[in-house]
């Protein structure tokens, strides 16, 4: 059963552009995680949101967490090369993390 | 520190071999995960151990057996693998098994190829 679906599943746009990854669910999360990922490696944290309705910033990027704890959102500023690679969000429940099905994101130079 | 150490980084095999996966983490985590992830797939939760105790089996095929000798340390054993088994092994871990937030972290993964 796929819990958590994201939106979209490609994106491929040009170095500077601003873009939103969108990871939605019926269910609730106590937490969710955004990962990224390289090809042939392991996924590498960015954030974790707890609250309802947080937001918190890493630099260019922009996560929110659903005021209901069911969906999040990242929001990337003005794309870079370096931000190329698979979002992964993952809601987490009593120790077992679900992943969503993955945005991967292509920025062209 | 978040590192959580796998190896080998890459490991051919027959599917008449035994060999192990190996998972090493100094973070005091409690939570030691492994997950399988097939190409252009999100990772799928294989088992989870809380405080050295196999707390989730997520109906994994008995060719691969879990251990975990010690709270920093999670190894993966395996038999008799098929082709079809051929994938990136992710070993993860978190603070503790309570309910209630956590985070996972990851390490860089074994790549298997059954042959």
């Amino acid at each position: 059963t796929q819990l958590l679906e994201q939106s979209p599943q490609f994106l491929s746009i040009q170095e500077g552009e601003n873009l939103t990854v969108y990871c939605n669910s019926s269910s609730v999360f106590s937490s969710l995680q955004w990962y990224r990922q390289e090809p042939g490696e392991g996924p590498v944290l960015l954030v974790t949101v707890v609250t309802g309705g947080e937001v918190k910033k890493l630099k260019r990027l922009t996560f929110q967490f659903g005021d209901a704890r069911k969906d999040s959102s990242l929001h990337i500023t003005a794309a870079q090369p370096g931000d190329t690679g698979l979002y992964l969000c993952a809601g987490a429940n009593f120790n077992k993390f679900y992943f969503g099905s993955g945005t991967k994101l292509n920025v062209k130079p | 520190d978040t590192e959580v150490t796998q190896t080998p980084k890459h490991l051919v095999m027959g599917m008449t071999n035994k060999k192990s996966l190996k998972c090493e983490q100094h973070m005091g985590h409690r939570a030691m995960y492994w997950y399988k992830q097939k190409a252009k797939k999100p990772p799928e939760l294989m088992f989870v151990y809380s405080y050295e105790k196999l707390s989730i089996n997520e109906s994994v095929p008995s060719r691969f057996s879990p251990e975990c000798p010690n709270s920093s340390l999670l190894n993966l054993h395996l038999h008799a693998l098929q082709p079809e088994d051929s994938a990136l092994y992710l070993c993860a871990s978190s603070q503790d098994s309570r309910p209630g937030w956590t985070e996972a972290f990851f390490g860089q993964g074994t790549r298997l190829t059954v042959v």
